[in-house]
């Protein structure tokens, strides 16, 4: 069965610059999902989108955005990286008829230097 | 706001053990339920769910039952594997039934089986 796909799944910046992630639902899913996991921590959830509009949001800094596309898939911009940014980023996707039950990709490392 | 805790690790038990790994949370309304499984380099994969109250969730030998009267939510399997070595996340959404909400995750439990 199709996945969630994750790209690129490792990326190295430098402080200061900006990096998009990019992430591609399940077939037919209409949210998507965006969480950060530190080393040894919990997934923490940054923010999410129905039918390409925002639905929650959690504890994502100022400096990222992110948006859901027509064809679904979602893109998370991070701008004037930090140290402190330095994580695995998970997209999940689900879909309403099912209960929004979350199918998480394979994550991106981030690593800032 | 929303929280969940559950118990530090790592546990480590033997092959055919009996496990129990506790968890517990925190919620306004009726949370959904969830217990996720992190492999090593991999990312999160669904164990488990319970929408409503006295729902049990299983899947793979793995139990476990929603508890609104003592908030729980603690996962069970009957005899464990090396295979089954692993992070253990359990996690709850605000509504129940999901909606697009955000999920509110424990810190995990590192099960290590031996053989």
């Amino acid at each position: 069965a199709a996945g969630v796909i994750q790209s690129p799944r490792h990326l190295i910046k430098e402080k200061r610059e900006t990096a998009t992630l990019k992430c591609y639902p399940i077939p037919r899913h209409d949210t998507v999902y965006w969480y950060q996991q530190g080393p040894g921590q919990d997934p923490q959830f940054l923010i999410s989108f129905y039918e390409k509009m925002q639905s929650d949001k959690g504890s994502i800094p100022d400096r990222f955005s992110a948006q859901q596309f027509s064809d679904y898939h979602s893109e998370l911009n991070m701008s004037s990286l930090e140290l402190g940014d330095s994580a695995l980023y998970f997209c999940a996707s689900s879909l309403e008829v099912q209960g929004y039950e979350q199918y998480f990709g394979p994550g991106t490392r981030l690593t800032v230097t | 706001g929303d929280s969940v805790t559950q118990m530090e690790g790592p546990v480590t038990l033997s092959e055919e053990a009996f496990l129990t790994i506790n968890c517990t949370y925190t919620a306004t309304g009726y949370p959904s339920l969830f217990w996720y499984v992190q492999y090593p380099g991999e990312g999160l994969q669904l164990l488990l769910k319970a929408t409503k109250a006295d729902d049990k969730g299983s899947n793979k030998g793995f139990e476990a039952t929603y508890r609104k009267e003592t908030t729980s939510f603690h996962l069970e399997k009957g005899s464990v594997q090396v295979s089954d070595s692993a992070v253990y996340f359990c996690a709850l959404s605000r509504r129940s039934g999901g909606g697009a909400d955000g999920l509110t995750f424990g810190k995990g439990t590192h099960l290590i089986i031996q053989p």
